[in-house]
């Protein structure tokens, strides 16, 4: 099975950029989608086929994605942006995996 | 606006199956080059796929659940089901039905539905 490995959490302070990393074999091969839940609410994507952004969500969110890293950078960061985020990708024999998911917390 | 909602007993016992209906409004479930899926959020912990499903009744399910779920569709209603037989306290989760595109991202989510597994 296909494996996505995040850190548990990461901190930052606000106005200061966030970069929360997405590993797995190979996966610049791969789309890397991106996820953002806040307690309580649904996950909401943020960052589609590596590093487009749907409508609605901000430039300050950007993804990027090489070798066995992707990275989803979150520039000048506000206390909303406060949450847990979710790297997720397609495997052909895994289908829909999802990373363990990295806590982002505004210092 | 798509919208998906969830519904089914918030409480189910053990070794019983636990059954749930997503209901899609907004747009239509027999629409090409989307699947219609299920993932589940344990309290406190990450997000598993659990499985999906196209209009036309193609599945694909998590090779670890694989044993014990059915996912079903209802295009006449918009809807589609998941049903997860012999369940544990460790199925307790929040379910999310979701609007899968085929082979990539999940772009919508329904609003997820607590599940307890107790006696």
């Amino acid at each position: 099975s296909y494996v996505l490995t995040q850190p548990p959490s990461v901190s930052v302070a606000p106005g200061k950029t966030a970069r929360i990393t997405c590993g797995g074999n190979n996966i610049g091969s791969k789309s890397v989608h991106w996820y953002q839940q806040k307690p309580g609410q649904a996950p909401v994507l943020v960052i589609y086929y590596d590093s487009d952004r749907p409508s609605g969500i901000p430039e300050r969110f950007s993804g990027s994605n090489s070798g066995n890293t992707a990275t989803l950078t979150i520039s000048r960061v506000e206390a909303g942006d406060e949450a847990d985020y979710y790297c997720q990708v397609w495997d052909s024999s895994s289908f829909w995996v999802f990373g363990g998911g990295t806590k982002l917390t505004v210092l | 606006q798509l919208q998906l909602q969830e519904s089914g007993p918030g409480l189910v016992k053990p070794s019983e199956t636990l059954s749930l209906t997503c209901t899609v409004s907004g747009g239509s479930i027999s629409s090409s080059s989307y699947y219609w899926g299920w993932i589940r959020q344990p309290p406190g912990k990450g997000l598993e796929w659990i499985g999906s499903i196209y209009y036309s009744g193609s599945t694909y399910y998590n090779p670890s659940l694989k044993s014990r779920v059915t996912i079903s569709v209802d295009t006449s209603k918009n809807q589609f089901s998941l049903k997860l037989s012999s369940v544990t306290a460790a199925d307790t989760a929040v379910y999310y039905c979701a609007r899968q595109v085929v082979g990539a991202t999940i772009d919508y989510w329904g609003q997820g539905t607590l599940v307890t597994v107790s006696s």
